[in-house]
């Protein structure tokens, strides 16, 4: 089955810098890669995804890259703010079948 | 329109008790998956149901059973409760048909003492 390894597992940053958060995948048929924000007491919600046919997605302040040759995407979020502390989770899934999700980022912002 | 609904919030449950949870998907979504998370292993698949029939499965034993309403609702059910089943169980529910994200629930809090 698919394995998605996620990096790193926390990461710290100060308010107004940018913070990148990695996955890989080893399923080349993955087709849906979708990135979620949980937040303490709540379950995850979904922020942006991208489907294989596109490299790249952005939405206000959060960007999705996709490499599909290095079977890698990665979550950019520019202008942190202190609200955006959170646990990220990356995921993978291949028609028809479960989504496999990566461990985890616990993201803090300092302000 | 109204989220993922999980009941109850919290839960507690004494070694070899069985429990059931529920869960309402958002209305029209006729998927629904159901993961347990803990600490140390993350999001766990456990398994997922569409049209009352189940899609997939997760590496789980057999006393972690689910089941899905012609209303789309959900049950998951797990017998002979062991402290190690003590997690956040989360319910997400989608559209079903093609490539969509999760919509999740709160989830359950369940602990076994």
């Amino acid at each position: 089955g698919e394995n998605v390894e996620q990096h790193p597992s926390t990461l710290s940053v100060q308010e107004g810098d940018s913070a990148v958060i990695k996955c890989t995948y080893s399923d080349s048929a993955s087709n849906y890669f979708p990135w979620y924000k949980q937040e303490l007491g709540k379950g995850p919600q979904l922020i942006i995804d991208i489907r294989s046919n596109v490299g790249e997605k952005k939405d206000q302040r959060i960007a999705v890259t996709l490499n599909k040759t290095a079977k890698h995407f990665s979550l950019h979020i520019t202008e942190t703010q202190p609200e955006d502390s959170a646990v990220y989770f990356c995921a993978a899934k291949v028609t028809g079948n479960q989504f496999y999700f990566g461990t985890g980022t616990s993201l803090t912002v300092i302000p | 329109k109204a989220g993922v609904t999980q009941t109850p919030r919290y839960l507690i449950k004494t070694r070899g008790q069985q429990v059931t949870l529920s869960c309402s998907p958002i209305s029209g979504h006729r998927s629904v998956s159901w993961y347990q998370q803990t600490p140390g292993q993350g999001l766990q698949f456990l398994f997922e149901y569409f049209s009352e029939t189940q899609r997939n499965k997760g590496n789980f034993p057999g006393r972690f059973s689910g089941r899905q309403f012609s209303n789309s609702r959900s049950e998951m059910n797990v017998s002979t409760l062991e402290l190690g089943d003590s997690a956040l169980y989360l319910c997400a529910s989608r559209a079903g048909g093609g490539e969509d994200g999760y919509t999740f629930g709160s989830g359950t809090r369940l602990t076994v003492v």
